[in-house]
């Protein structure tokens, strides 16, 4: 079946620098891919939705320039976040539409801001 | 607005079967979702609905009915591995984006 990889597992940073969260296509074209973020005991919250070749659509109350998103090809999109910060610190996770009506999700990113 | 509701937490014990119960009410439905999340990680397909009635793949099984904006996820012969949050998440329109219920904390006890 679609797998997605999502790399780094877990990660700690200093507060003020950025971290880039991978996440790959193995097995097939993810044409948009959904990045959340979900704090502890709640649920997802989606952040933006990206499309190969365009730009990202970010929600209401997301800072763009805090959390680019890149989705340069078919297999790749990537999240960075930038001059992080503690509040910053939560559980990212990607996601793939997979046809024809499936999600395929990311195996999640635990970021620590120190 | 958009609004799905399940309950908070459930308990159940192992071995019986337990229902979650998922209420919508969207601007558009273009398909329902029941996903199975432990702590730390992250989701797993359950189930999807986009027509009424029961779907039933194992020991899960799903419903929706579209006239009550009602869906459930019942789940049998309860196993200690079951102890999950359960996400409901319905698809409005064809964007293709979700939105996504607080989850279920279901708790089984031996």
């Amino acid at each position: 079946g679609a797998v997605v990889s999502q790399h780094p597992s877990r990660v700690i940073c200093k507060s003020g620098t950025s971290v880039k969260i991978e996440c790959r296509s193995l097995d097939f074209q993810a044409t948009t891919m959904f990045w959340y973020r979900q704090f502890p005991k709640q649920s997802l919250m989606l952040m933006a939705t990206s499309n190969e070749g365009s730009k990202a659509t970010y929600e209401q109350g997301v800072e763009k320039d805090k959390f680019l998103i890149n989705h340069a090809s078919l297999t790749l999109s990537t999240l960075t976040v930038t001059s992080a910060h503690p509040e910053d610190s939560s559980f990212y996770i990607c996601s793939a539409r997979t046809h024809p009506y499936g999600y395929t999700f990311g195996s999640g990113t635990r970021l620590t801001v120190v | 607005g958009q609004n799905i509701d399940q309950p908070t937490e459930m308990t159940a014990t192992e071995g019986a079967i337990v229902q979650i119960n998922c209420t919508y009410q969207t601007s558009g439905f273009n398909g329902l979702f029941w996903y199975q999340q432990h702590a730390g990680e992250a989701p797993t397909f359950l189930s999807y609905n986009v027509l009424d009635g029961l779907e039933e793949k194992g020991r899960f099984s799903s419903f929706l009915s579209r006239s009550k904006g009602y869906s459930y996820l019942l789940l049998k012969e309860l196993q200690m591995k079951d102890s999950a949050s359960y996400l409901c998440a319905v698809r409005k329109d064809s964007n293709y984006q979700l939105i996504w219920g607080a989850g279920t904390k279901l708790i089984i006890k031996p």
